[in-house]
């Protein structure tokens, strides 16, 4: 798998439920950041949370970074139709050719009314 | 807030042409960055600039060059455009390198 890889790849939900999403990496990172992104659109930051954090809260949005699992989550409690969007999970990545930023391929998600 | 800008929102080439995409931002931001974005690959980062004057090759720098002359403006060059090259590009720019970056709203080229 690639560096920062959302799992689920799609996920439907009724308005009012609770959306969690996943993110995997591979290298060690300094931190790792979220993503939204409407049909069409560019990507608006969410969330960011330290190599050295466990949890960060936002809003409605709860992210969790488990560093020896090298796992984030992001959770939308009490969903709503305009969180229908696509959810990007971004790390640093240092490799032999220098630091670079990696995105992963995203988790597309569906709040129904 | 910052505002960063792409010059278009649609683009439709012919194969062989040359192609300019640029990007502008407000903030007086260090670093820019260009993606393109491809169903199931997710975003794939092609060129950074951490200053002007200066870039770095990404994951996918083959086909594309960059130039930056001043520090709010950042463009893409294909110096010949292919029809692999039709996708979704975007602008990033951030404050410093490891931290937020804030999207313009892409390009969606075609290339026939």
């Amino acid at each position: 798998s690639q560096q920062g890889e959302e799992d689920p790849q799609a996920l439907s939900i009724q308005e009012g439920e609770n959306a969690t999403m996943n993110c995997s990496y591979k290298t060690s990172i300094n931190n790792l950041q979220w993503y939204r992104q409407n049909s069409g659109r560019g990507l608006v930051h969410l969330i960011l949370i330290r190599s050295n954090e466990r949890e960060k809260h936002s809003g409605r949005l709860r992210v969790t970074l488990d560093t020896s699992k090298k796992s984030s989550s992001l959770l939308i409690t009490a969903s709503r139709a305009a969180d229908t969007a696509s959810y990007f999970c971004a790390t640093d990545h240092r490799d032999n050719y220098g630091q670079n930023f990696v995105f992963g391929p995203g988790t597309r998600l569906s709040v129904l009314p | 807030d910052v505002k960063v800008t792409q010059s278009s929102r649609y683009l439709v080439k012919r194969t062989g042409e040359k192609v300019f995409l640029e990007c502008v931002q407000d903030m007086d931001h260090e670093n820019m960055f260009w993606y393109r974005q491809d169903p199931g690959l997710g975003l794939r980062l092609i060129y950074f600039s951490y200053d002007v004057k200066m870039k770095e090759k990404g994951d996918i720098p083959e086909g594309y060059s960059v130039s930056r002359e001043k520090k709010e403006r950042f463009s893409l060059i294909l110096e010949s455009a292919s029809t692999n090259q039709t996708s979704m590009y975007l602008c990033a720019s951030s404050l410093s390198f490891l931290y937020t970056q804030y999207f313009g709203p892409g390009t969606r080229l075609t290339v026939l």
